[in-house]
Parts: C-alpha cells; sequence; structure tokens
C-alpha cells in the first residue's frame, strides 16, 4: 500500500517568514495531493490540493509543487502569520479506481514565532 | 451547508467493553469515510462506503471493528471488545465523490482505560 513520508515534524519560523513543509510517496499510481491543516483539537481542513497533471498550484499565500518522478510534494506558506500556527498533513490517494482514501503523514507542527 | 456531525465528541469506556459512534455526513455527499487519528499521528483510513456499499475496509480490524451505512446516509462504526490501544480520535469524512474534497467531522474522542 501507500506510504506518506513527512519532514519535518515540527517546524518554527518567524512571522512574515517562509515556510516549507516536504513529503515523499511510495505509490507511483497516486494522482492526488491534499494539504490539511488542522488546529489543536479541530478538524482536519483542506487548504490546497494538486493532482498528478499539475506541476505546482498556487492560493494566495499558500502554494504546492509536485515531482512525479522523484514522488515528492511540497507546501510553501509565504508571509506567515500567527494564525497559520496548526498541524499540517499532507496526503496521497489513487483516484479512479473506486478507492480514493487517503494515506496520510505524521503532521508538521508549525510554529509562528511573533 | 451544514458540515459533517459525529456524536458523542467524547468517550470513556473501560477495556474490553463496546462502543459505537455515529456520522451524519453532509447532505448528498455520496462517499463516506472513517479514520483513526492516534494522539500525534495523522489519521488512518479505516473504511470507504460509496453510497451503501464498502468500498475499502482493508484497513479495519474486522475482529473487533465493524461499520454500516444503511441507507446510504447515517454510518456507525463499532468497536467490540475495546484494547487500550484504540485510544484515538475517530473522523468521519464525507464527499461528493472519487477525487472531491473531503470534509471532515469534529471527531469522537475515545479512552480506553
Amino acid at each position: 500500500g501507500e506510504n506518506v513520508e513527512q519532514h519535518p515534524s515540527t517546524l518554527s519560523v518567524q512571522e512574515g517568514d517562509s515556510a516549507v513543509i516536504k513529503c515523499t510517496y511510495s505509490d507511483s499510481a497516486s494522482n492526488y495531493f491534499p494539504w490539511y491543516k488542522q488546529e489543536l483539537g479541530k478538524r482536519p481542513q483542506l487548504i490546497i490540493d494538486i493532482r498528478s497533471n499539475v506541476g505546482e498550484k498556487k492560493d494566495q499565500r499558500i502554494a504546492v509543487t509536485l515531482n512525479k518522478t522523484a514522488k515528492h510534494f511540497s507546501l510553501h506558506i509565504t508571509e506567515t502569520q500567527p494564525e497559520d500556527s496548526a498541524v499540517y498533513f499532507c496526503a496521497a490517494s489513487w483516484v479512479g479506481g473506486g478507492a480514493d482514501g487517503l494515506t496520510f503523514g505524521k503532521g508538521t507542527h508549525l510554529i509562528i514565532q511573533p | 451547508e451544514a458540515g459533517v456531525a459525529q456524536s458523542p465528541r467524547y468517550k470513556i469506556i473501560e477495556k474490553r467493553q463496546s462502543v459505537a459512534f455515529w456520522c451524519n455526513p453532509i447532505s448528498g455527499h455520496a462517499t463516506l469515510y472513517w479514520y483513526q487519528q492516534i494522539l500525534g499521528q495523522g489519521p488512518k483510513l479505516l473504511i470507504q462506503f460509496q453510497n451503501n456499499g464498502v468500498v475499502d475496509d482493508s484497513q479495519l480490524p474486522k475482529d473487533r471493528f465493524s461499520a454500516e451505512r444503511l441507507k446510504g446516509v447515517d454510518s456507525t462504526l463499532k468497536i467490540q471488545p475495546a484494547k487500550l490501544e484504540d485510544s484515538a480520535v475517530y473522523l468521519c469524512a464525507s464527499s461528493y465523490g472519487q477525487g472531491r474534497e473531503a470534509f471532515f467531522g469534529q471527531g469522537t474522542r475515545l479512552t480506553v482505560v
């Protein structure tokens, strides 16, 4: 089955700086890669996703890049703000065969220092 | 639109007891998932339903876990008997279909003592 590795487990950045979280996946058939943000005690919420036919996607301060050859994808947050503090999870799945449940990484605790 | 509803929010039981969780997905969402999130880890898929049929239950510990989605709407997840290692947050998620955004509920935090 799919295996997703996520690094780093904790990331502390100064407010206004950029943050980068990296993930690798094992199953070359995976074609859907979402990123979820989970604040303490709350539900995971989708912040951005990318499909295998696209190399990069951007939404305001958030961007995701995908390298299918290397089987890795990254989340980039620019101009970080205090409200960006949370745990971020990458995930992967194969969409097209019926079963498309997500395999998640272990998460990155992002801390924004004022 | 209303979100995914789950109940109860918290549950404490003794090992070897049974417990059930309930999920009401977003209206119109055909796909429903149950995930287990152990503290400090990412959610792990337990089972996926498409309408009232099981699509994937390969990671469900079937000797103690069961789930159903009667009438293709609400779903229940049951654990019987519970073990200490079942302590986790059980998240329900739903989506319109394959490859569409999955919306998560608040989860049920289970503590087995």
